[in-house]
């Protein structure tokens, strides 16, 4: 079945530092491959999302390349910040709109 | 705009006992999910709404949960009886209509401890 693995966590940085976040998925065919972001106290955000192959998402500095490959969708972000610090799910959706999350890694972001 | 609203954000019980959650949606989103948060783990969705029509409760323990949405716009998703195992975060998130090239927009969830 479709699934998604990204890194444990927590992961932890000093704030400017470079980040990736890996994120590997099984799917047949074409998945869509999002990153959702849950900041402390909120709900789930949707952070990118890419659709088809070698398309690149981004959004507030964070960039991720979907990659068939080598079934992957890292998260990268170039210099991180401490408001950067919350949990980061990789997902896709395959065929519908039913996602299916990684179990999330923690992203602690040190002054 | 407002998000999607949940309340009660936090709920105690004991194993046993019966709760309900309830999510209010976007105004205007057609579809309206549930999710089960378990520590440490991804959301995992329970039970998926087009309108007042059920599209998907695969994933829904059928013997103790149960989840309505009357006049296809808020929700209320029940438990009875609750069990250990069923502590989590319950989130609920809306999009605009059904498919893969929707967003969904997630609330900030209930958290439920079955003691």
């Amino acid at each position: 079945g479709n699934s998604v693995t990204q890194m444990e966590g927590p992961v932890t940085l000093s704030e400017e530092a470079f980040l990736t976040i890996n994120c590997t998925y099984t799917a047949t065919g074409y998945p869509s491959l999002f990153w959702y972001v849950q900041y402390p106290g909120e709900g789930l955000q949707l952070l990118l999302k890419a659709t088809k192959a070698d398309d690149k998402g981004s959004n507030k500095g964070f960039e991720a390349t979907y990659r068939k490959e080598t079934t992957s969708f890292h998260l990268e972000k170039g210099s991180v910040q401490v408001s950067d610090s919350a949990v980061y799910f990789c997902a896709l959706s395959h065929g519908d709109d039913k996602i299916i999350f990684g179990k999330g890694t923690r992203l602690h972001i040190l002054p | 705009e407002a998000g999607v609203a949940q309340s009660p954000r936090y709920k105690i019980i004991e194993k046993r006992q019966s709760v309900a959650f309830w999510c209010n949606p976007i105004s205007g989103h057609a579809t309206l999910y549930w999710y089960q948060q378990i520590l440490g783990q991804g959301p995992k969705l329970l039970i998926q709404f087009q309108n007042n029509g059920v599209v998907d409760d695969s994933q829904l323990p059928k013997d103790r949960f149960s989840a309505e949405r009357l006049k296809g716009v808020d929700s209320t998703l029940k438990i009875q009886p609750a069990k250990l195992e069923d502590s989590a975060v319950y989130l609920c998130a809306s999009s605009l209509a059904g498919g893969a090239g929707n967003t969904q927009y997630f609330g900030p969830g209930t958290r439920l401890t079955v003691l």
